[in-house]
């Protein structure tokens, strides 16, 4: 067991293109969440799903946002037409529903928009 | 929304002391996490409580559950070098809201050797 991956660590973009971030969970681990990092805040939820399913979302997600868990193991957030507001850190998370909140966070991926 | 007023917003100690934060909500939680987070790395989870007037620890750590559950607080005892870094609080208020937390602004914590 190796964590949580997330890949790319790092990603600068010109403002306007679209960019994509992938996300493997421990693999037992059922859910699966997207939390956005600004620098000197605390994440910030932006949405879950249990197995494939998206149970919840963050009105921070826009229409430009969209995350998808096809089989129910790894995961993909796609951010389109990026603006420069959208630089963070995405980190990605996973548990085991009913197992309390104790996620394991990955390392993140850091966007940079030019 | 939800938000979580984290106090201090940063600490700068000499190794061998103790530091205390605490983190304080309008709403109440049924869930407070803990968690530490190292530069350019993803947040490690410290303690979680679930209970109002829950006290647990973890090695030179304790935390405990507001019984308003509208607060927590987290000391660290005996400081060393290692504990720099980013610490945040977290919570959960079930319901709807079950699988989502919402952090703190975080205390950034430093510790002159």
């Amino acid at each position: 067991d190796t964590g949580v991956s997330q890949d790319p660590r790092h990603k600068i973009t010109k403002r306007g293109q679209n960019v994509t971030f992938r996300c493997d969970p421990i693999s037992e681990h059922n859910r699966l969440y997207w939390y956005r990092q600004t620098l000197g805040q605390g994440p910030e939820f932006l949405t879950y799903f249990q197995n494939e399913a998206q149970l919840e979302k963050s009105r921070l997600l826009s229409d430009r946002f969209s995350a998808e868990r096809p089989k129910g193991s790894f995961s993909t957030l796609e951010i389109q037409r990026t603006e420069q507001g959208d630089s963070a850190m995405y980190l990605c998370a996973s548990s085991l529903a009913g197992g309390g909140y104790g996620y394991t966070f990955g390392s993140g991926t850091r966007l940079t928009v030019v | 929304g939800q938000q979580l007023n984290q106090s201090p917003q940063s600490m700068f100690i000499q190794e061998g002391e103790d530091v205390s934060m605490n983190c304080t909500s309008s709403s109440i939680f049924n869930t407070w996490l803990w968690y530490k987070q190292d530069p350019g790395e993803g947040p490690v989870l410290l303690i979680a409580l679930y209970k109002a007037g829950e006290l647990t620890s973890n090695g030179r750590l304790t935390a405990q559950f507001g019984i308003t559950r509208k607060d927590s607080f987290l000391n660290i005892s005996a400081s060393i070098p290692s504990d720099v870094g980013i610490y945040f609080c977290a919570g959960n208020a079930g319901g709807t809201s079950y699988g989502k937390l919402t952090f703190g602004q975080g205390t950034i914590l430093t510790v002159h050797p």
